[in-house]
């Protein structure tokens, strides 16, 4: 069975800080990787997704990933957050579109 | 992007009623969708993947009799929670994409509160 470990359950950041939540895996096959964001009030979105290929991954509004298969990681970054990043963000491993979801990080961008 | 809405989005029941949830694919064909189950403060749960035209399949620990699921057309699968309990107020989640379950993204509905009284 796949499952997904997020390690930063709630992070607090001041603008314009780096950003990095971790996300591990374990699944025995090939993986799709997805990292998603809820916002306040509003359903999940895709912020980027790994298939294959390029195993840094970029996605919207800055967002990256990089996928490291012998880390079984795919970490998500930002170089710099806005207060409009103030969300939860989502890993998940998914397989034919039937996915497995980290906890969840709450992350709060103070202005 | 594709578009899955979900109707209604929240309700209230008494205990022992039944509610039925909508998911639809407003913009392509899902032969497959997915539901899940979002607790306050946790991760999605998956409860089961609908397939259009045949039975769902339930993740271990779904009770099928409970969570019944009807997928009877390529835009349209409903959930519904029979004899609900306060135990099951939780927000319900379904998710669908034009390219599944062979590959591709999943969209999500915006979910449905369901509070149980």
């Amino acid at each position: 069975a796949q499952s997904v470990s997020q390690h930063n359950h709630h992070v607090i950041l001041s603008e314009a800080a780096s950003l990095e939540l971790g996300c591990n895996y374990s699944y025995g096959g090939t993986v799709n990787l997805f990292w998603y964001v809820q916002y306040p009030g509003q359903h999940l979105q895709l912020l980027l997704k790994y298939f294959s290929g390029d195993p840094l991954v970029k996605g919207i509004k800055g967002f990256e990933a990089e996928f490291i298969k012998s880390k079984f990681s795919f970490n998500l970054r930002k170089p710099s957050v806005q207060w409009s990043d103030t969300a939860e963000y989502f890993c998940a491993v998914g397989n034919a579109g039937k996915s497995t979801f980290g906890d969840g990080t709450t992350l709060t961008v103070k202005p | 992007g594709a578009v899955v809405s979900q109707h209604p989005s929240w309700v209230i029941c008494k205990s022992g009623t039944s509610v039925k949830i909508e998911c639809r694919s407003l913009d392509f064909q899902a032969t497959t969708m997915f539901w899940y189950r979002q607790f306050p403060k946790q991760s999605l749960m998956l409860m089961a993947t609908s397939n259009e035209g045949s039975k769902a399949t339930y993740e271990q620990g779904v009770e099928k009799d409970k969570f019944l699921i009807n997928h009877a057309s390529l835009t349209l699968s409903t959930l519904t929670v029979t004899s609900a309990h306060p135990e099951d107020s939780s927000f319900y989640i379904c998710s669908a994409g034009p390219g599944l379950p062979l590959g591709g993204e999943q969209y999500f509905g915006p979910g449905t509160r369901l509070t149980v009284t």
